[in-house]
């Protein structure tokens, strides 16, 4: 099965910095990778996602990366806030519709 | 449109007693997932269903949980008996068939003392 890896587990950075995730991938036909963002004691909700067709997506201050070859994509966050600050979630699709999480990066944002 | 809807949101029981949460999915969606999500950790997916079928369930400690989908709707998450190690928060989401974005309730809070 699927196996998700995540690091940092957390990140701290001044404000008006980037911030870089990174998560790698063992299952070659995963073919969609959604970014979670979690604040305190609320539900996950999606904030970026990419296809396994794509290699790049942005929107606004968010983008996220996909090498297919290395099995691994990354989320960058650039110019962020403090409402930044919250337990960010990588995930993949593996064949049959399941969807495996890593284990969660803590960011701060200081102001 | 609605999101997903869970209940209850918090619960506190004994270890050794049972407990029942209750997921009602986005209308119009067929897969249905339960994970447990233990303080400081990532989702941990317990089973999924596509309607009323299940699709995954290996990592449903089957002795003590058990999880049902009537009728491809609403879905029930019950643990019986209960142990300490089983507090954490439940979530429970909804998605399309597909690689597309799947939508999280939030959550039952389960407290075992």
């Amino acid at each position: 099965g699927e196996n998700v890896e995540q690091h940092p587990s957390t990140l701290s950075v001044q404000e008006g910095d980037s911030a870089v995730i990174k998560c790698t991938y063992s299952d070659s036909a995963s073919n969609y990778f959604p970014w979670y963002k979690q604040e305190l004691g609320k539900r996950p909700q999606l904030i970026i996602d990419i296809r396994s067709n794509v290699g790049e997506k942005k929107d606004q201050r968010i983008a996220v990366t996909l090498n297919k070859t290395a099995k691994h994509f990354s989320l960058h966050i650039t110019e962020t806030q403090p409402e930044d600050s919250a337990v960010y979630f990588c995930a993949a699709l593996e064949y049959g519709n399941k969807l495996v999480f890593g284990a969660g990066t803590i960011l701060r944002v200081k102001s | 449109e609605a999101g997903v809807a869970q209940s209850p949101r918090y619960k506190i029981i004994e270890k050794r007693q049972s407990v029942a949460f209750w997921c009602n999915p986005i209308s119009g969606h067929a897969t249905l997932y339960w994970y447990q999500q233990i303080l400081g950790q990532g989702p941990k997916l317990l089973i999924q269903f596509q309607n009323n079928g299940v699709v995954d369930d290996s990592q449903l400690p089957k002795d003590r949980f058990s999880a049902e989908r009537l009728k491809g709707v609403d879905s029930t998450l019950k643990i019986q008996p209960a142990k300490l190690e089983d507090s954490a928060v439940y979530l429970c989401a909804s998605s399309l068939v597909g690689n597309t974005e799947a939508f999280f309730g939030q959550g039952t809070r389960l407290t075992v003392v």
